[in-house]
């Protein structure tokens, strides 16, 4: 089946610290992957897709300056929180879509948790 | 607008079976996914409707209706490891997924 990687499951970092989060399809090409974030017990909530070779699409209320996303290749999308903050921490997952398999199914990483001090 | 209902909590003993409902209302309609997703985890796909009737995987069983904007995902011989939350996903005209908010299901023994 297809498997998506994320690195790293877990970071602890300073209030205006920046941290890179990677994300990358196994075994398979993802001309498009998508970043979501995640608070306890609420709903996944989409954050950007990412398109290989183009810029990512953000949705309404993230800022894009402050959550950088690279699609640098079919298989590695990277989001950058700039200068974080306490607020920032979060479950953050990214999902890439195999669309070879006919049904445009998203398969997600195992995700990142961001704990910002 | 475009909008997922689904319950937001069922309960269910081990053994017995349990459906899971979920209505939808979107912008073009281009399949129905479900993903089980265990507290902490990132969610896992289990199933991909795109037309009408029964998709059957194991004790897993997915409907859809789409003249009814509607769709269930049933669970057989219910374990305590199917406690979990099941998200709903329609994928509209654009690709784009919209996402439920999610079901949690209590599995009691």
């Amino acid at each position: 089946g297809a498997v998506v990687s994320q690195h790293p499951s877990w970071v602890i970092c300073k209030s205006g610290t920046s941290v890179k989060i990677e994300c990358r399809s196994l075994d398979f090409q993802a001309t498009t992957m998508f970043w979501y974030r995640q608070f306890p017990k609420q709903s996944l909530m989409l954050m950007a897709t990412s398109n290989e070779g183009s810029k990512a699409t953000y949705e309404q209320g993230v800022e894009k300056d402050k959550f950088l996303i690279n699609h640098a290749s079919l298989t590695l999308s990277t989001l950058t929180v700039t200068s974080a903050h306490p607020e920032d921490s979060s479950f953050y997952i990214c999902s890439a879509r195999d669309s070879n398999s006919g049904m445009e199914t998203q398969y997600f990483g195992p995700g990142t948790r961001l704990l910002v001090l | 607008g475009q909008n997922i209902d689904q319950p937001t909590e069922m309960t269910a003993t081990e053994g017995a079976i349990v459906q899971i409902n979920c209505t939808y209302q979107t912008s073009g309609f281009n399949g129905l996914f479900w993903y089980q997703q265990h507290a902490g985890e990132a969610p896992t796909f289990l199933s991909y409707n795109v037309l009408d009737g029964l998709e059957e995987k194991g004790r897993f069983s997915s409907f859809l209706s789409r003249s009814k904007g509607y769709s269930y995902l049933l669970l057989k011989e219910l374990q305590m490891k199917d406690s979990a939350s099941y998200l709903c996903a329609v994928m509209d005209s654009n690709y784009q997924l919209i996402w439920g908010a999610g079901t949690k299901l209590i599995i009691k023994p």
